[in-house]
């Protein structure tokens, strides 16, 4: 069973279309991460969640909204692309609880997500 | 802001060789991740420390909170080791992780 599961692997799309990913963990974590990884393969976090609710919010822009309909799941909603949001975004969840758990424990990763915006 | 640098960046070696990659960051933190990723793409977490050295493996891990440096070593070198080997910090609260910019590690049969 795989333990952080994302959908789709390759999203391929014209600029100005929206699009989500999805994430599911079956760990039972608590906490779960979007990170960006840009063209030069440099890793950023962009969100993280904690029990449904928003823990960090990095200077992401507006047009990226995370939404956690239950601790398990973790989806990405990209309005209006554009070619600088081509990357590859990971999924992540942690055992950790609440904003002191956040980044504290071991990470686990999904298979990532490539996109690329046309 | 913290500020993580690896070093090297680039390292190619013979297989057996003893490999050691650095990590320095630049404010204390809480905890300290090494993470691989593989040519595929995968990124697999190796280690989360705080204190210390941890070992697993092949692999060990050490870090100096006073000197805010951590190493990663990996013992008897093997092809299939062939990856990036990414350093992450976590500053405690609501941070999060802080990557450096990775050490691409090729083994040479």
């Amino acid at each position: 069973d795989t333990a952080v599961s994302q959908t789709p692997k390759y999203l391929v799309t014209q600029m100005g279309n929206d699009k989500s990913i999805k994430c599911e963990q079956n760990l039972g974590h608590d906490t779960m991460y979007w990170y960006k990884q840009d063209s030069k393969k440099f890793l950023k976090i962009m969100f993280s969640y904690n029990n449904k609710e928003l823990i960090i919010n990095e200077t992401v822009p507006n047009r990226f909204s995370p939404k956690s309909p239950d601790k398990a799941h973790l989806n990405l909603h990209i309005n209006s692309l554009e070619l600088g949001d081509s990357a590859v975004y990971f999924c992540a969840s942690s055992h950790g609880q609440g904003v002191a758990g956040a980044g504290r424990e071991t990470q686990y990763f999904g298979p990532g997500t490539r996109l690329l915006v046309l | 802001k913290n500020e993580v640098e690896q070093s090297p960046q680039n390292l190619t070696a013979q297989e057996g060789e003893f490999i050691t990659i650095n990590c320095s960051y630049s404010v204390g933190i809480s905890a300290l991740h090494w993470l691989q990723q593989h040519p595929g793409g995968g990124i697999v977490s190796l280690f989360m420390l705080s204190s210390g050295k941890k070992k697993h493996g092949r692999l060990i891990a050490t870090i100096n909170i006073q000197e805010k440096h951590s190493s990663l070593h990996i013992t008897a070198s093997h092809p299939r080791d062939s990856a990036v080997y990414i350093c992450a910090v976590n500053g405690g609260g609501a941070d999060g992780l802080t990557f450096g910019k990775g050490t691409h590690l090729i083994i040479q049969p």
